[in-house]
């Protein structure tokens, strides 16, 4: 099966510009995910949805960072304006619906998409 | 709220070696417990995991990990590291419900001597 796609794997911009990142998840996963990945830190979740609705935004900086999955499928992470701290890899997973038994929490990830705020 | 923290952030072994890392986690109710992997130029891939029955559970490439409820830990163990071996380590974490969200440790990088 075709793996999670991320794109643009690098982007460099200067800070106060926008950005934007897009994923599309393995066909048919429910559940779709954006971690931020802060070098030599662990994936932090910013959003998760679960089809096009929010299960959990707690972490997402909502004055500069905003998502949407519009049709449950692919989903765009968008950063206005960024900041320095902003610079990072922006990891997308996705995993299947059902019971934590049949693998609805084992997460397949992207290949990120790393961003250098300048 | 959930946490999870990996107390190791470098370890170096000499191939033939043993290896323990150390996973300890926050939550008083029912968790799901993982150990993700990403090799030099790799994506994060899952390595293993636990959600009931047998606390030790196996995972490939001949890596294994026990559950000890009464420690919140889930340590991630390997008896021989190979050079191949070398790549950075994530523990995760979460509550046992499929919407329940995942919360990563900070990563163990693993540097094999060969």
């Amino acid at each position: 099966e075709a793996g999670v796609a991320q794109s643009p794997r690098y982007k460099i911009i200067e800070k106060r510009q926008s950005v934007a990142f897009w994923c599309n998840p393995i066909s048919g996963h429910a559940t779709l995910y954006w971690y931020q990945q802060i070098l030599g830190q662990g994936p932090k979740l910013l959003i998760q949805f679960q089809n096009n609705g929010v299960v959990d935004d707690s972490q997402l900086p909502k004055d500069r960072f905003s998502a949407e999955r519009l049709k449950g499928v692919d989903s765009t992470l968008k950063i206005q304006p960024a900041k320095l701290e902003d610079s990072a890899v922006y990891l997308c997973a996705s995993s299947p619906s059902g019971t934590a038994y049949s693998g609805a929490n084992v997460l397949t990830f992207g290949a990120g998409s790393r961003l250098t705020v300048l | 709220a959930q946490s999870v923290s990996q107390h190791n952030h470098h370890v170096i072994l000499s191939e033939a070696a043993s290896l323990e890392l150390g996973c300890n986690y926050s939550y008083g109710g029912t968790v799901n417990l993982f150990w993700y992997v990403q090799y030099p130029g790799q994506h994060l891939q899952l390595l293993l995991k636990y959600f009931s029955g047998d606390p030790l559970v196996k995972g490939i490439k001949g890596f294994e990990a026990e559950f000890i409820k009464s420690k919140f830990s889930f340590n991630l163990r390997k008896p021989s590291v190979q050079w191949s071996d070398t790549a950075e380590y994530f523990c995760a974490v979460n509550a046992a419900s499929s919407a329940s969200k995942i919360i990563f440790g900070s990563g163990t990088r693993l540097s094999i001597r060969p």
